[in-house]
């Protein structure tokens, strides 16, 4: 089946420690993105990415970072820069339209519920 | 500042009713516009997407897309029960790949 996985569905972090979420996809989209949700509020964009060896610094990148070395894969990891990291993490891909950004469907994975203990 | 807007709700129903979600925008240059339906814990689904003013029709959903007042609307014919859940508009920024999300409508179809 074609879809977009996301590992773990739960996360616990100390304060202080890296996590590493996962997000893989096999649709074959050039693009992917992670996004943040925090409750009661709408998707915040952190980082994304187009191609292969190359992302881009959402909203909302600070003590985030993330890496493309493969077009399935695009981990994020939250670093102990970032507060408050407490939300549902979303990743999400598409396929990249360059010429004026029609058709720039997105679909997600089923996110990752991170918790700070 | 790229904004889109949305009346967070609640907006109840009755079963059968028609539902309408409506959302604004401030990026003049926007293309592409898109609901999803978010239920409560899980990840937001794609059931509508719009690209050039006037209506699409899908199912019991119908997008509507009016550039010249920056707005966009989606109406849910028949309302179900099953429709209870947050819908978050999305517009596309500018030229790019990127979207902004609105913070959603929760919608509450009553039986």
């Amino acid at each position: 089946d074609g879809g977009i996985t996301q590992s773990p569905k739960y996360l616990f972090r100390k304060e202080g420690q890296n996590v590493t979420l996962s997000c893989e996809q096999n649709l074959n989209h050039d693009a992917m993105y992670w996004y943040r949700q925090d409750p009661g509020q709408g998707l915040r964009l952190i980082y994304y990415s187009q191609i292969v060896n190359d992302f881009q610094k959402g909203d909302i990148a600070e003590g985030y970072s993330v890496s493309r070395e493969k077009k399935e894969s695009f981990p994020l990891t939250v670093t102990s820069a970032q507060k408050n990291p407490t939300a549902f993490y979303l990743c999400a891909s598409s396929i990249l339209i360059w010429t004026s950004g029609r058709h720039n469907e997105q679909f997600f994975g089923p996110g990752t519920r991170l918790t700070v203990l | 500042q790229k904004e889109v807007e949305q009346n967070s709700g609640p907006l109840s129903v009755p079963e059968g009713a028609i539902a309408s979600l409506n959302c604004t925008y401030s990026d003049r240059g926007s293309q592409s516009f898109f609901w999803y339906r978010q239920y409560s814990g899980k990840s937001p689904e794609l059931i509508m997407s719009i690209y050039s003013n006037g209506d699409k029709e899908d199912g019991r959903f119908t997008a509507q897309l009016n550039k010249a007042s920056q707005y966009v609307s989606l109406l849910i014919r028949d309302s179900q029960p099953s429709d209870s859940a947050t819908y978050l508009c999305a517009v596309n920024w500018g030229y790019g790949n990127k979207l902004v999300f609105g913070a959603g409508t929760i919608l509450r179809v009553k039986s």
